[in-house]
């Protein structure tokens, strides 16, 4: 079985600073790792993933995640946020093969300061 | 491209009386297709997940039920709903790329409110 532990409930940072968002997976197999974002009464979007190749992954908006196995973390970072990026995050793991029942950490909800 | 419908987007529903919520995905065939929920202030907890047509499997016990009559439909039910159903629901989908699974997406969810 695989399980999520994102570390922060709640990250306040103030616009244009660096954030970072911790993420720790455990499990016994091989899997893809995932940072889905959740706006406001709204669906989840996928922001980045890691599925096999470079640890280091990036998304179109700025952010980017390191998969780190010997740490078994998959921390998503950003340089500089925006108001924007206000938002609950989410880290989550499935397995590579048979059904992918996706893993979820508990969220991490990102406020953005002016 | 594929596309994930899910509605209603709002549901106001008395204790003990039935729902159903449907989720429709378009642009591909043969998904593994996924019903959340999230309740206020806590994560994602799976609650079904279906293969194949008619293939249901059910993550925890309790009061839904689920149901898979096309290919692309997922159907989320209960004959009596009770206070702590509510929730946010979300329908999701993945696929297969090389025999390994993809990413899943999600619809836009179903905010539920049993009074």
């Amino acid at each position: 079985a695989q399980s999520v532990t994102q570390l922060d409930s709640q990250v306040p940072v103030f616009e244009e600073a660096p954030v970072e968002l911790r993420c720790n997976y455990s499990s016994s197999v091989s899997v893809y790792l995932f940072w889905y974002v959740q706006y406001p009464n709204q669906g989840l979007q996928l922001l980045l993933k890691y599925l096999s190749g470079s640890t280091l992954v990036e998304s179109i908006n700025g952010f980017e995640a390191e998969f780190n196995k010997s740490q078994t973390s998959f921390h998503l970072r950003k340089p500089s946020v925006h108001i924007s990026d206000t938002a609950e995050y989410f880290c989550a793991v499935s397995r590579i093969q048979g059904a992918q029942k996706l893993v979820f950490g508990q969220g991490t909800r990102l406020t953005i300061n002016p | 491209s594929q596309t994930i419908h899910q509605w209603p987007a709002t549901l106001v529903q008395p204790v003990g009386s039935p729902l159903s919520l449907e989720c429709t995905v378009e642009g591909t065939s043969n998904p593994n297709l996924y019903w959340y929920r999230q309740a206020a202030g806590r994560g994602l907890q799976l609650l079904f997940y279906s293969v194949g047509i008619g293939q249901i499997s059910s993550e925890v016990p309790q009061n839904l039920s689920a149901s898979r009559p096309q290919d692309r439909q997922f159907i989320l039910s209960s004959k009596k709903l009770l206070l702590s159903d509510s929730g946010f629901y979300l329908c999701a989908w993945s696929g297969y790329r090389g025999g390994l699974n993809t990413e899943a997406f999600f619809g836009q969810g179903t905010r539920l409110t049993v009074v």
